[in-house]
């Protein structure tokens, strides 16, 4: 069964620093991995979709990368704001037959950034 | 620009009572799911849809029914409520079950007392 694990399980950092989360999935059968921002008592906002076949992909300040067969991806956070306060999930759709197209989620990093 | 729709947003049962979540999506996806959201745990697959007329399980799902008659509504009914089913709800869907990308809608807060 497909395993997705984050760390760190909370960050605390002051405003302007560079931050790498980091995701780590068991099964390389993935179609994508997506990243999302989920605010306290909201539903969650797409952040960053990587295709299989694709390393990284770019939004604004951030930035996020895939290696498929070790299994992992990092979220990269440039300068970060008060406003990036939140929990991040990372999701990995199963490209498995017995799965297919199902979603598996790590349990998030909770980062909060201090002015 | 709806996107994926829940209602109700807020929720209290008593032990032993049914209700329905309702969730649609008007961007016409064929692949719909229902997740639940604990503390502590990551998101959990209940049921889910590939297209009107089929669902499937998911990790989790006794206690839950669904059905899909149109692309767009898929509701996720509680038969008989229990404390432990105390979570918050969120649908989601895609394009397909391929590489599409997911889209959540604002969730469920349920209350079982």
């Amino acid at each position: 069964k497909q395993e997705v694990t984050q760390i760190p399980a909370a960050l605390s950092v002051p405003e302007g620093e560079n931050l790498v989360l980091n995701c780590s999935f068991t099964d390389s059968a993935i179609y994508n991995l997506q990243w999302f921002r989920q605010d306290p008592g909201k539903g969650l906002t797409s952040l960053l979709l990587i295709q299989s076949s694709q390393r990284e992909q770019t939004s604004g300040r951030l930035n996020a990368s895939l290696d498929k067969s070790s299994g992992r991806s990092t979220l990269y956070i440039a300068a970060s704001q008060p406003g990036d306060s939140a929990t991040y999930l990372c999701a990995v759709r199963s490209d498995r037959g017995s799965t297919l197209g199902r979603l598996y989620f790590g349990r998030g990093t909770q980062l909060t950034v201090w002015p | 620009n709806a996107g994926v729709t829940q209602t109700p947003k807020f929720q209290v049962l008593k032990t032993g009572q049914s209700m329905t979540l309702q969730c649609a999506q008007d961007m016409n996806h064929e692949y719909m799911s229902w997740y639940r959201q604990d503390p502590g745990m990551g998101l959990r697959l209940i049921h889910y849809s590939v297209g009107a007329g089929i669902t499937d399980q998911g990790e989790v799902p006794n206690g839950y029914n669904v059905s899909r008659s149109t692309t767009e509504d898929f509701p996720l009914r509680l038969l008989s409520a229990a404390p432990s089913q105390t979570s918050v709800y969120f649908c989601a869907s895609s394009r397909g079950v391929g590489n599409t990308e997911a889209f959540f809608g604002q969730g469920t807060r349920l209350t079982v007392v």
